[in-house]
């Protein structure tokens, strides 16, 4: 069963310290693998997308990693800032089928950045 | 250039009645997929809309169902409304063979009381 599993669910940190979220999947046949940052009664924004010859990607003060091989990504955020509080989403796009690249979505991590 | 465009955002429905959202993809996208999202969870797919056809379905009731017009914006129907179609629905558009990045609309909060 194709699945992407998020942790924690959810993370508190104070403003300026780091922190890494997790995401394990099991999908086959893969595609890429995206994380999105989703703000509150918002629709998701896209952080980083990743083929499966790339093992790391930046943006800013995220930085993306996947390792094909164990099927595990994690997103790292470095001096955080208050307005990182959001839900980090990670997704797994299946290679194509008729045209289509179905998208398996996580539950995400709901992180908290404190003053 | 305009984004995703959602509307409305907020909906007030009672059960039973029906519903329709509206979306208008990014420009130069041909391509809309619609998701239902509960609270605290991630997105689950409804359904993609391709050259005004229905190309793919998640596990939804017939009770959903969609459209997309020539312009390539698209409505989402959901008919006899349950409380347990409260949610943010989201509308995301891409290009067709472009990896299918998809571009996320704000959504639309609906509520069913």
């Amino acid at each position: 069963k194709n699945q992407v599993e998020q942790s924690p669910q959810s993370l508190i940190i104070l403003e300026g310290k780091n922190c890494t979220l997790q995401c394990n999947y099991t999908v086959s046949p893969f595609s890429n693998l995206r994380w999105y940052k989703q703000d509150t009664g918002r629709g998701p924004v896209s952080l980083t997308i990743m083929t499966f010859s790339e093992n790391t990607k930046s943006n800013g003060r995220y930085t993306a990693t996947l390792d094909a091989d164990t099927k595990q990504s994690s997103l790292h955020i470095t001096a955080s800032q208050l307005s990182d509080s959001a839900s980090y989403i990670c997704v797994v796009s299946l290679a194509p089928s008729g045209g289509y690249n179905k998208l398996i979505f996580g539950a995400g991590t709901r992180l908290a950045v404190h003053p | 250039d305009a984004g995703v465009t959602q509307s409305p955002t907020h909906l007030i429905k009672t059960r039973g009645q029906q519903v329709t959202l509206r979306c208008s993809p990014k420009s130069g996208h041909d391509t809309v997929s619609w998701y239902q999202q509960a609270l605290g969870q991630g997105p689950q797919f409804i359904f993609q809309y391709y050259e005004e056809e229905e190309r793919q379905r998640g596990n939804f009731p017939d009770r959903f169902s969609g459209h997309q017009f020539p312009n390539y914006s698209s409505e989402l129907n959901v008919n006899a409304l349950l409380l347990g179609d409260s949610a943010l629905y989201l509308c995301a558009s891409s290009l067709a063979g472009a990896k299918n990045i998809q571009y996320f609309g704000a959504g639309t909060r609906l509520s069913v009381l």
